[in-house]
């Protein structure tokens, strides 16, 4: 059974740096899949941050992608997500997630962390 | 705003079917996959593919997709059934991104 696990600090000061760490148990990172980041802000709808595979190929939602950088470390078979210059609006739950799928029309998360609260505060 | 549109809101009585749908021009190409988030939970894949469920999920939730349109049906609902569920795909501009829908909130009455 896989699991996923997010961690980092659930406070960051606006125009500072969000870091979070997804690690993997239970399975390979290097299995073939993609790994993504998933957001929602309180109360509010689900956004995809973006994705990464174990060669470090990765896509990201064009609304963040000049703030986002998500890289893998296979040594420890985990992942993570670093959003630059946050603001109150970047105050959400985070969650990591495995993405399934080996054909290319049918993707799917099926393993879910259970979500961090990251809240941008002085 | 979102290139997959789901109905906010849908209600359903006990033991009655609700179909929850979800339009964009990317499931013409790309198959609907159907999440279902209780609150203060992560959310739970339900359906995805042309219909298969994961294990563990009650065959009381099926899906579909016609043109532009995915749906996922809930025959009977239950209400441990009452939830957010949300549609996810690939965006329509062809560049590998996913999207999600905006949510449809499912009260069972």
């Amino acid at each position: 059974q896989v699991q996923l696990q997010e961690s980092g600090p659930g406070l960051v000061k606006p125009s500072g740096t969000l870091s979070l760490t997804c690690a993997v148990s239970g399975g390979s990172i290097s299995s073939s899949n993609w790994w993504s980041w998933v957001r929602q802000p309180p109360g509010k709808g689900l956004e995809w941050i973006g994705e990464i595979y174990h060669s470090g190929s990765t896509n990201y939602n064009p609304s963040l992608k000049s703030r986002v950088t998500i890289s893998v470390d296979k040594s420890k078979n985990q992942f993570s997500l670093k959003l630059s210059s946050v603001t109150a609006a970047d105050t959400a739950v985070y969650y990591c997630a495995r993405d399934r799928g080996i054909v290319a029309t049918e993707r799917y998360f099926d393993y879910w962390g259970q979500g961090t609260l990251v809240t941008v505060s002085s | 705003s979102s290139e997959l549109t789901q109905d906010p809101a849908v209600s359903v009585a006990l033991g009655q079917t609700v179909r929850i749908t979800c339009q964009g021009d990317s499931l013409r190409s790309y198959y609907a996959s159907w999440y279902q988030q209780k609150p203060g939970q992560a959310p739970v894949l339900v359906i995805y593919g042309k219909n298969n469920r994961p294990s563990g999920i009650p065959d009381r939730f099926s899906g579909s997709s016609s043109g532009n349109t995915a749906s996922l049906t809930i025959t009977g609902a239950q209400a441990e059934d009452e939830a957010d569920y949300y549609c996810n795909s690939r965006d329509s501009s062809g560049n590998h991104l996913r999207v999600f829908g905006g949510g449809t909130k499912l009260t069972v009455l």
